[in-house]
């Protein structure tokens, strides 16, 4: 079953613009992380946020998280051709699970 | 090796003939996981190793599936009698495995076609 829902599903933009990815989780979570996959490839750790944090950057990324209304956003700021991929985002539970559930993806097109 | 290493990386099967699907994890990764994705969706987990416990096998979609780590390290994941649905990416990954779960490092995926 999924844990995290990405929103939305597909997201197109120009190159420069803004990129905001939301997830949305159902139960407790340790952590939420962030992936990206190339068409074709494995998948790529971005970021990884803890249940007491609120917000982390890394270069042009800033993750947030919400865990009142289980939810995290992934902002990628002035998007380039190359950030075109797929984004997941995958929680681990606060239950003992190791295992985390990954969400559908946004599937991002950023235009040149 | 540098990463994880999966293989092969694409297998054409027929309907009812058994798949084996190899996984090398990072070396020290005592954690190791199996997904599948089907076409256009998300990661279904399969199976988690954890060192010398038992595997969580609750993914598993049936008993066709099965997987095993060697030596906890080399990990082969078995597929008796594939069906036209088994048709996925399976991707392997491993990650350090100590405490709660961190970045998990991913192979490049077996993709497998089941005519």
């Amino acid at each position: 079953s999924q844990q995290g829902e990405e929103d939305p599903q597909a997201l197109s933009i120009q190159e420069g613009e803004n990129a905001t990815m939301n997830c949305s989780y159902k139960t407790s979570i340790n952590n939420l992380q962030w992936y990206r996959q190339n068409s074709g490839r494995g998948l790529v750790h971005l970021i990884l946020i803890r249940s007491n944090e609120r917000e982390k950057h890394s270069g042009r990324l800033r993750v947030t998280l919400d865990t009142s209304k289980k939810s995290s956003s992934l902002l990628i700021t002035a998007s380039r051709a190359a950030d075109t991929a797929s984004y997941f985002c995958a929680t681990v539970s606060s239950g003992g699970s190791y295992i985390p559930t990954f969400g559908r993806g946004t599937s991002l097109i950023v235009h040149p | 090796g540098a990463g994880v290493s999966q293989s092969p990386s694409n297998k054409v099967t027929e309907k009812g003939k058994d798949v084996e699907l190899r996984c090398d994890p990072i070396s020290g990764h005592t954690a190791l996981y199996w997904y599948r994705q089907s076409l256009g969706q998300g990661l279904e987990f399969l199976i988690y190793f954890q060192g010398n416990s038992a595997p969580d096998k609750s993914g598993l979609p049936s008993d066709r599936f099965s997987a095993e780590r060697t030596g906890g390290s080399v990990s082969t994941l078995t597929i008796q009698r594939t069906q036209q649905e088994d048709s996925a990416v399976y991707l392997c990954a491993s990650s350090r495995g100590t405490g709660h779960t961190g970045e998990l490092f991913f192979g490049e995926g077996s993709r497998l076609t089941v005519l």
